[in-house]
């Protein structure tokens, strides 16, 4: 089946620091890849994607790789900040029935 | 476009009542999703349409929860009669293929 597997939170970092969050997928065929953010009180976002493989996703910057050999799309960023504060997603979909699977979430505190 | 529009943002209801949660999705878009995001159990689909057909409802929890699509711009989820563990945030989102978009969410809160 189908499945996302990110890595267990909660994160707390430094302001400045590197992040990076884990995500596996399981799928068949070949999957598109995103990770939404998800601020308090609000719904998801979309953060970045990436439909195929070795394709980066990018966006404020925050990168991700689509790497099919080890099945991963893993969340960085080389400089958090505050704001970043957040839970993140990761989620695939498939392109025929466009049904999504999301991970569990991490939740992200950065603190000055 | 204004996005995926919700209503109402907050409910606070008792238990037994009748609950009906509104989504207005993106202008276009031929999917259209319900989620419930809670502490415990994270974000769950409950159903999902396209061209406001239910191609898959496993995710509903029993019978007391219903969703329609009557049009491609309005969808409705009903919790009748509503408990105390129905408390959650309700989530609707809108795909054209591609990312989803989610609305703000209604918070149900069953006293």
């Amino acid at each position: 089946g189908n499945s996302v597997t990110q890595m267990e939170g909660p994160v707390t970092l430094s302001e400045e620091a590197f992040l990076t969050i884990n995500c596996t997928y399981t799928a068949t065929g070949y999957p598109s890849l995103f990770w939404y953010v998800q601020y308090p009180g609000e719904g998801l976002q979309l953060l970045l994607k990436a439909t195929k493989a070795d394709d980066k996703g990018s966006n404020k910057g925050f990168e991700a790789t689509y790497r099919k050999e080890t099945t991963s799309f893993h969340l960085e960023k080389g400089s958090v900040q505050v704001s970043d504060s957040a839970v993140y997603f990761c989620a695939l979909t498939k392109n025929t029935g466009n049904q999504f699977y999301f991970g569990t979430g991490t939740s992200l505190t950065v603190i000055p | 476009d204004a996005g995926v529009i919700q209503s109402p943002r907050h409910e606070v209801t008792e238990m037994g009542q009748e609950v009906t949660l509104r989504c207005k999705p993106i202008s276009g878009h031929d999917y259209l999703f319900w989620y419930r995001q809670t502490m415990m159990r994270g974000l769950e689909l409950l159903i999902y349409f396209n061209n406001n057909v239910p191609i898959d409802d496993s995710g509903m929890p029993e019978d007391r929860f219903s969703a329609k699509m009557p049009n491609a711009s309005f969808s409705t989820l009903k919790i009748q009669p509503s408990e105390p563990r129905d408390s959650a945030v309700y989530f609707c989102a809108s795909s054209r293929g591609g990312e989803a978009f989610f609305g703000q969410g209604t918070r149900l809160t069953v006293v």
